[in-house]
């Protein structure tokens, strides 16, 4: 296991359309984060899962996207009715908390997928 | 408000020679860390160094430093003899441990290395 990975790297859609991206984190992460990051801006959290839990999800986060993480291994992140405004990279991060563990918890990013609503 | 402030959105630097990137942050809590990433232009976001509230001393990484001034709520990232692989953006973000586990990001510097 050599990182997070991400699929697939780019999406290309009509606006309208429902799209489905994937996230494979470290295998011994139990916390999953989903941030987006528009052109020219800092990434932006979106949600974030500890185990198969999800447990925070922010504003920005709006009734078309829906975040699942069965079994607590790998995350889908779904978008309902694409707005070209949803066009953006979508940053998928891991990182480990143990019940004793320090508050470090260095998260690790994905490559991304770089959604294009047309 | 903003919780990171990058007041720099692009900085040039001579190959070999040591650059500081600013960033500002704004916290009630005690309790926080201070991150720096690098992103190429792949995508990727590459973590540098780390910096805890608590921490009494400047965390160091390498050719990477943090410049904590916790009074001024400050962690400029000290990058010292810069190569052309280090142009790239960077990102200063911000976790506060009493709240929500994410990373608050600024909006980044681009540096680019001048050979």
């Amino acid at each position: 296991d050599t990182g997070v990975s991400q699929n697939p790297r780019h999406k290309i859609t009509k606006r309208g359309q429902n799209v489905t991206f994937r996230c494979d984190p470290i295998s011994e992460h139990n916390r999953l984060y989903w941030y987006r990051q528009t052109l020219g801006q800092g990434p932006e959290f979106l949600t974030y899962f500890q185990n198969e839990a999800q447990l925070e999800k922010s504003r920005l986060l709006s009734d078309r996207f829906s975040a699942e993480r069965p079994k607590g291994s790998f995350s889908t992140l779904e978008i309902q009715r694409t707005e070209q405004g949803d066009s953006a990279m979508y940053l998928c991060a891991s990182s480990f908390r143990s019940s004793g563990g320090t508050r470090y918890n260095e998260q690790f990013f994905g490559p991304g997928t770089r959604l294009t609503v047309l | 408000a903003q919780k990171i402030t990058q007041t720099q959105p692009g900085m040039f630097v001579q190959e070999k020679e040591a650059v500081t990137l600013d960033c500002t942050y704004d916290t009630s809590d005690q309790s926080y860390g201070l991150f720096w990433y690098k992103q190429p232009s792949s995508g990727e976001m590459i973590f540098l160094i780390y910096q805890g509230s608590y921490d009494e001393q400047n965390a160091t990484e390498g050719r990477y430093s943090l410049n904590f001034q916790k009074a001024r709520k400050s962690a400029n990232l000290v990058i010292s003899a810069s190569q052309l692989g280090d142009s790239a953006m960077y990102f200063c973000a911000m976790r506060e441990f009493t709240g929500a586990n994410n990373l608050f990001f600024g909006t980044g510097t681009r540096l680019t290395v001048i050979p």
